[in-house]
């Protein structure tokens, strides 16, 4: 079974820094694309970044040159360091795996999240 | 970006009711596009992906259907278990841009 647990969210002051881990089991990690996906309380769904299973990064205009993704593929492992945090990164924060058959590519499964607040 | 809307915002039905969730891109993304369920306080779930394609194990009930910019999830009959919040989602260019959700409640 594919399982994707993160951790690492806690309450943080604005410009603050904080890593957010995700452990994944059940599948060959490094055959994959993994995605960190965020959804702030009461709002939709907000893709924040992805990382391809060699080592490509993408990033949304809103965490650009904040947020870094990356990935130990030895230990089956995403990870997201956020900097400079701000109010608007509150979130609870999703580590997703991407699947595809060819050509198509979407979201499945999903973690149960690590929530983020940013709060003085 | 690719910017995704859905209607309506919420929307109230009863059991057994049919309902449509509309989601329209503002260019095309030809049939990329993946529909997730989510159910209060859980992770959202796949539903449908590539605009009409059902995911293993999601009930039949279940259908999507449109390409370049218009899209449509339908539910035929309402099950008690899918009062829930869906979203749509373009997976055709990177930033993956979600819609803002549906809201499925009970009337």
């Amino acid at each position: 079974e594919v399982q994707l647990v993160e951790s690492g969210g806690v309450v943080v002051q604005p410009g603050g820094s904080l890593r957010l881990s995700c452990a994944a089991s059940g599948f060959t990690f490094d055959d994959y694309t993994m995605n960190w996906v965020r959804q702030a309380p009461g709002k939709g769904l907000e893709w924040v970044s992805h990382i391809t299973w060699d080592g490509n990064t993408y990033y949304a205009d809103s965490v650009k040159g904040r947020f870094t993704i990356s990935r130990d593929n030895s230990k089956n492992s995403l990870y997201l360091q956020m900097n400079s945090l701000r109010t608007e990164d509150t979130a609870l924060y999703y580590c997703v795996k991407d699947t595809s058959v060819t050509p198509f590519n979407w979201f499945d499964p999903w973690g149960q999240g690590t929530l983020v607040t940013v709060s003085s | 970006d690719i910017q995704m809307t859905q209607s309506p915002s919420s929307l109230s039905a009863s059991v057994g009711n049919r309902v449509t969730i509309t989601c329209r891109a503002s260019q095309t993304i030809e049939n990329y596009l993946n529909w997730y369920q989510q159910k209060s306080g859980k992770a959202p779930k796949l539903l449908i992906y590539g605009a009409s394609r059902l995911q293993s194990g999601v009930p039949s009930r279940f259908s999507g259907s449109g390409s370049g910019t218009d899209f449509t999830l339908i539910i035929s009959s309402l099950h008690p278990e899918d009062f829930a919040t869906y979203h749509c989602q373009q997976s055709f260019s990177v930033p993956y841009t979600f819609g803002q959700g549906t809201k499925l409640e009970i009337k």
